[in-house]
């Protein structure tokens, strides 16, 4: 059962608007949160992590972590042509072995 | 600093055939992830290796993948035998302890016919 649930599958926002993703995890012990973001053709990359209730902004990144509901967002503000891309929440276990686990993604398209 | 490392970029292979993927982790780091990628299963964790020693061999890929890791710096999946089911991209991943970042390599692109 996939421990991480993220939404929408995809999104289209035009040139320097919003653009927001969501990530729920199922399981309790799933507390500590990873933005990743894959263009075509390459590997992953981490954007940013979020371990602590409330925002954390890097740029035109903000992230949010609401650990009673075990939700997570990403907001990317006045989004570029270059930020379309597949983005992946993922999620740190805090017990047994750390386990890593990665949700299905949501592809967006940054229309110019 | 060297990101990771995956060779070759693409591969295809005929079925029934055997493939060795290879991977360079980031200096220091102390665990590996391999990782196979489709557009309908997303994700799907295929090794866990902590300090060379493996930790999750992801279950239902054991019969036919087999990773490891030769020293700190070097890593590979061997597929054998291949079937087409198994094109896919194939990703390492690395990061300084388990619970860190994971910083990936570009992926090899799997085709098998």
């Amino acid at each position: 059962q996939q421990k991480v649930q993220q939404s929408p599958e995809s999104l289209s926002v035009p040139e320097g608007g919003m653009a927001s993703f969501n990530c729920t995890s199922s399981d309790r012990n799933f507390q500590y949160f990873w933005w990743y973001r894959q263009h075509s053709g390459e590997g992953p990359k981490a954007l940013m992590s979020i371990f602590s209730d409330g925002d954390k902004k890097e740029g035109r990144f903000t992230a949010h972590l609401n650990k009673a509901s075990l939700h997570v967002s990403l907001h990317i503000r006045d989004s570029q042509p270059s930020d379309s891309a597949l983005y992946f929440c993922a999620a740190r276990s805090n017990t047994g072995n750390y386990k890593y686990v990665f949700g299905a993604g949501t592809r967006l398209k940054v229309i110019a | 600093d060297a990101g990771v490392t995956q060779t070759p970029r693409h591969e295809v292979a005929e079925k029934g055939q055997t493939i060795i993927l290879k991977c360079e982790p980031v200096s220091g780091h102390n665990d590996l992830f391999w990782y196979r990628q489709t557009k309908i299963q997303g994700l799907e964790l295929l090794s866990y290796f902590r300090s060379k020693s493996l930790m999750e061999d992801g279950g239902a890929f054991k019969d036919r993948f087999k990773a490891e890791m030769l020293n700190s710096s070097f890593s590979t999946l061997k597929i054998q035998p291949t079937e087409p089911k198994d094109s896919a991209v194939y990703l390492c991943a690395s990061s300084y302890r388990g619970r860190d970042t994971q910083y990936f390599g570009p992926g090899t692109r799997l085709l098998v016919l």
